[in-house]
């Protein structure tokens, strides 16, 4: 069964270094998504990507964060520097196309990342 | 602008019970669709139940069912016969439509339940 890919599992850094996780999406979903996930909280979108072009990143914290997708497929989120705060899980998800609404986003397993 | 609210933070109950995890929901849209998520202890999201709009039939699958009331927006999920298995973190989720179609998700805080032998 096709699954999405996330890696690393499980993530610990010091403040001010910097970190990066990855994704796979499922074959042939166009549409991939970013979430973060705050302890206790529901999962937050950051950004969404329509193959390789940025749909949103409108809650995406520029001033360290970056992300992309650059061939359409597999996507990279980076966070430089690492601040205490950016401590949760990093969600990525995919869907066969952005028909709102309409299509199941699938999740991976996430990368829980903490900041010392 | 859209928003999910799950009130109860935490349910614990003995094994075989019945338990129903609340969700209400606000929005402007016309159009929507409402999901329910499960996230085992191994922190994946996993897909239970996409619900539009416009189709307000209650639905079975197995122990599971969901009512949706559009005059009370709300949508909730009673699990019957509980099993310990079902112990997780449910999450109840808006579509929000915006940006040329594009689709957000929006989540409630979620509900921890705890199935006790």
């Amino acid at each position: 069964e096709a699954e999405v890919a996330q890696s690393p599992r499980y993530k610990i850094t010091e403040k001010s270094q910097a970190v990066a996780f990855w994704c796979d999406p499922i074959s042939g979903h166009a549409t991939l998504y970013w979430y973060r996930q705050i302890l206790g909280q529901g999962p937050e979108l950051l950004v969404q990507f329509q193959d390789e072009s940025v749909v949103d990143d409108s809650q995406l914290p520029k001033d360290r964060f970056s992300a992309e997708r650059l061939k359409g497929v597999d996507s990279t989120l980076k966070i430089q520097p690492a601040e205490l705060g950016d401590s949760a899980m990093y969600l990525c998800a995919s869907s066969l196309a952005l028909a709102g609404g309409l299509n199941e986003q699938f999740f991976g397993p996430g990368t829980r990342l903490t900041v010392l | 602008a859209q928003k999910v609210t799950q009130a109860q933070t935490e349910i614990s109950v003995v094994e075989k019970e019945d338990v129903t995890l609340d969700c209400v929901y606000e929005t402007r849209d016309t159009t929507y669709y409402l999901f329910w998520y499960k996230q085992p202890p191994s922190g994946e999201l996993v897909f239970l139940i996409r619900r539009n709009s416009f189709d307000e039939q209650n639905e079975i699958s197995g122990r599971y069912s969901w009512n949706f009331q559009k005059s009370t927006s709300s949508f909730n999920f009673t699990i019957t016969a509980s099993q310990v298995v079902d112990s997780a973190v449910y999450f109840c989720a808006l579509s929000e439509l915006y940006l040329q179609g594009a689709q957000k998700l929006v989540f409630g805080q979620g509900t921890r339940l705890t199935i006790n032998p």
